[in-house]
């Protein structure tokens, strides 16, 4: 059983386009996160939700917009995709109380603007 | 500003050797540290972590050391194994409370048969 899934595995899109990427885990915790793995490898914090409400959310272009229905899904819209935006996406959750700090991941979506 | 901070972007141990990977960091405000494990194609899992509070900690072939004064924590491998062979990423949080975990940009381990 897949612990935090995400979809697609892999997206191709042109500049411009709008594009989801959905993210359910069901490990019954609490927090959620959506992280990006840049060219440099660095993997940077976009935002937090905690009990269906937004904790943190960086210095992100408002073309990116997290929704998220339920505590076990943070869903990640992106409009008027840009080239830079190419990357690899990675959802995480974690339980804030009684939990280990530890996030547990999913396997990342690779988005390719072209 | 890195504030968590992987120097060696790449590493070769031969297999039952120990392999060391280091990590320093900035933000004295850090109170948990935390090392992941990262195969292609894979999102980080989750390894071993070590509280601010101690300065070791052991699970089974892996063991982390915490030099606060220094800043300064490495993850010790042994005895390495060909299926360690990956990238491994230190992460801090900063505090109690806080959701946000501070990646440093990975160290890849080779582990040669």
């Amino acid at each position: 059983d897949t612990a935090v899934s995400q979809t697609p595995k892999y997206l191709v899109t042109q500049m411009g386009n709008d594009k989801s990427i959905k993210c359910e885990q069901n490990l019954g915790h609490d927090t959620m996160y959506w992280y990006k793995q840049d060219s440099k490898k660095f993997l940077k914090i976009m935002f937090s939700y905690n009990n269906k409400e937004l904790i943190i959310n960086e210095t992100v272009p408002n073309r990116f917009s997290p929704k998220s229905p339920d505590k076990a899904h943070l869903n990640l819209h992106i409009n008027s995709l840009e080239l830079g935006d190419s990357a690899v996406y990675f959802c995480a959750s974690s339980q804030s109380i009684g939990g280990g700090t530890e996030a547990f991941f999913g396997q990342g979506t690779r988005l390719t603007v072209v | 500003d890195q504030q968590v901070k992987q120097n060696s972007p790449s590493l070769s141990v031969q297999e039952g050797r120990i392999s060391i990977l280091n990590c320093d960091y900035t933000n004295s405000m850090f109170d948990y540290f935390l090392w992941y494990k990262k195969y292609p194609a894979e999102g980080p899992t989750f390894l071993i972590s070590i509280s601010s509070i101690k300065d070791k900690n052991e699970d089974g072939r892996f063991t982390v050391f915490l030099n606060k004064s220094a800043k300064h924590l490495s993850l010790h491998i042994v005895p390495s194994q060909p299926g360690d062979s990956a990238v491994y990423f230190c992460a801090a949080r900063s505090g109690a409370g806080s959701y946000q975990l501070t990646f440093g940009k990975g160290t890849k381990l080779s582990v040669i048969p």
